[in-house]
């Protein structure tokens, strides 16, 4: 049964600082690793990762894949009241030819203090 | 921005009653997904679509569910005869990078 581990479960931080949220993973046939943020309500996306070491980035957020260890981490720089909602990492299995639904780790829920 | 919809918003039923939550996927995206998450809990897998059948469903996808394509633009979940532990917040996504829709609120009284 494919596994995804996130940690910490929630992290209270101040404004400005830098965050690094993890994710591990154990899935039978490793397709990709998404990165969502959930706020009210639904999961947004923020990013896919299919390669190791190859860092994708998007403003104040980037995130880096490692395959060999079985983790991505997501990383916020100069944090906002906005950064303030759930992360949620998931993992995708190859199996179903890409038809598999994702299976998601539990989130960490960040707040962000002014 | 093309986008994921869903309707209604918030539904509320009867225990025992049938609902039907639609979906209209992204129009170029092949893959369907619904996905649940009770209040408090992670997102979980129920099923995904694919030419016009099922490709995969979780252990949660009982004999309640069901899933139809049926006009080739709204994508539907129906759950025959709903139970309190169905409350939940309903979320269709489509592929590619599988956009989530806003979701439908069911509350089971």
């Amino acid at each position: 049964e494919d596994k995804v581990v996130q940690s910490p479960l929630s992290l209270v931080v101040h404004e400005g600082d830098t965050v690094t949220l993890n994710c591990s993973y154990e899935v039978t046939n490793f397709r990709s690793l998404l990165w969502y943020k959930q706020e009210k309500k639904a999961p947004t996306f923020l990013f896919m990762l299919t390669s190791s070491g190859i860092e994708k980035k998007s403003g104040r957020l980037s995130s880096i894949l490692d395959k060999k260890e079985l983790f991505s981490i997501l990383n916020i720089t100069a944090t906002q009241t906005g950064d303030s909602a759930i992360y949620l990492c998931a993992v995708e299995n190859r199996a179903g030819g890409g038809a598999d639904g994702l299976t998601f780790g539990k989130g960490t829920h960040l707040i962000i203090q002014p | 921005e093309p986008e994921v919809t869903q309707t209604p918003s918030h539904q509320v039923t009867q225990m025992g009653q049938e609902v039907i939550l639609r979906c209209v996927p992204i129009s170029n995206h092949l893959y369907f997904y619904w996905y649940r998450q009770i209040l408090g809990q992670k997102v979980e897998f129920l099923v995904s679509f694919y030419n016009n059948e099922i490709s995969e469903k979780s252990e949660i996808f009982d004999d309640q569910f069901s899933v139809e394509r049926p006009d080739g633009s709204n994508f539907t979940l129906k759950i025959r005869s709903t139970k309190l532990e169905d409350s939940a917040m309903y979320f269709c996504a489509s592929r590619a990078e599988q956009f989530f829709g806003p979701g439908t609120r069911l509350t089971v009284l």
